[in-house]
């Protein structure tokens, strides 16, 4: 079958660094996505990573290795506002989202 | 730019009854969703539409229906809504193809008693 899975919950303090992993199964692959989540919001995308490796946008760093299905989303320089949930999703053989339970991440001052 | 919008923004309905979940966006995009988001659990795709004319099922479909007469209307049909339809329902939208980044609506709240 096919299967997300990331941490119900993270904690992390205000300037300090938290990296969120996230495994995934999928029928076929064809690239993970993460999306932010505030609460009573709707998602908004993040980032995408279909080839292995590192991509940094500003304070955020997505990386991916397909061999082991394992990818993460490293947030730096937290702020408070980064208090949201962090959905990841792979997309499988037909295109579709593949969604974990996703990440609640709480910033402590 | 309005993107993707979601009517009502919350209702509640007695079982039994029916309802259509508007969703419309103006980004002239291919592919629309229908998801729910349920407290614990990731997002469950109900319905899905490739584009214009087609719509597809997904991991959720029972009592639930689709229809794509065009590109930028997609509702969501509850024939005889039943308490476990309780739930956030997300419109989303992308442009297909390999990087399939989904748009999303601000959601509708459905509370079904």
């Amino acid at each position: 079958g096919q299967n997300i899975d990331q941490p119900t919950e993270m904690t992390a303090t205000e300037g300090a660094i938290v990296q969120i992993n996230c495994t995934y199964q999928t029928s076929g692959f064809n690239g993970l996505f993460w999306y932010q989540q505030h609460a009573g919001e709707a998602p908004t995308f993040l980032s995408y990573n279909v080839l292995d490796g590192l991509e940094e946008k500003g304070r955020f760093s997505s990386f991916l290795s397909r061999s082991k299905g394992y990818s993460y989303l490293l947030l730096k320089e937290l702020q408070m506002k980064d208090s949201a949930s962090y959905l990841c999703a792979a997309m499988d053989s037909n295109y579709q989202l593949i969604w974990g339970a996703g990440t609640k991440l709480i910033i402590k001052p | 730019t309005a993107g993707i919008t979601q009517a009502p923004t919350s209702q509640i309905l007695a079982a039994g009854r029916s309802m259509t979940l508007r969703c419309t966006q103006d980004m002239r995009h291919n592919a629309m969703y229908w998801y729910r988001q349920d407290l614990g659990l990731g997002l469950r795709l109900i319905h899905y539409s490739n584009t214009a004319g087609t719509t597809g099922k997904g991991e959720v479909p029972d009592g639930y229906s689709v229809s794509r007469a065009n590109t930028d209307d997609f509702p969501l049909t509850l024939a005889s809504a039943v308490p476990s339809q309780t739930s956030v329902y997300f419109c989303a939208s992308s442009s297909g193809g390999d990087n399939n980044e989904q748009f999303f609506g601000p959601g509708t709240r459905l509370t079904v008693l």
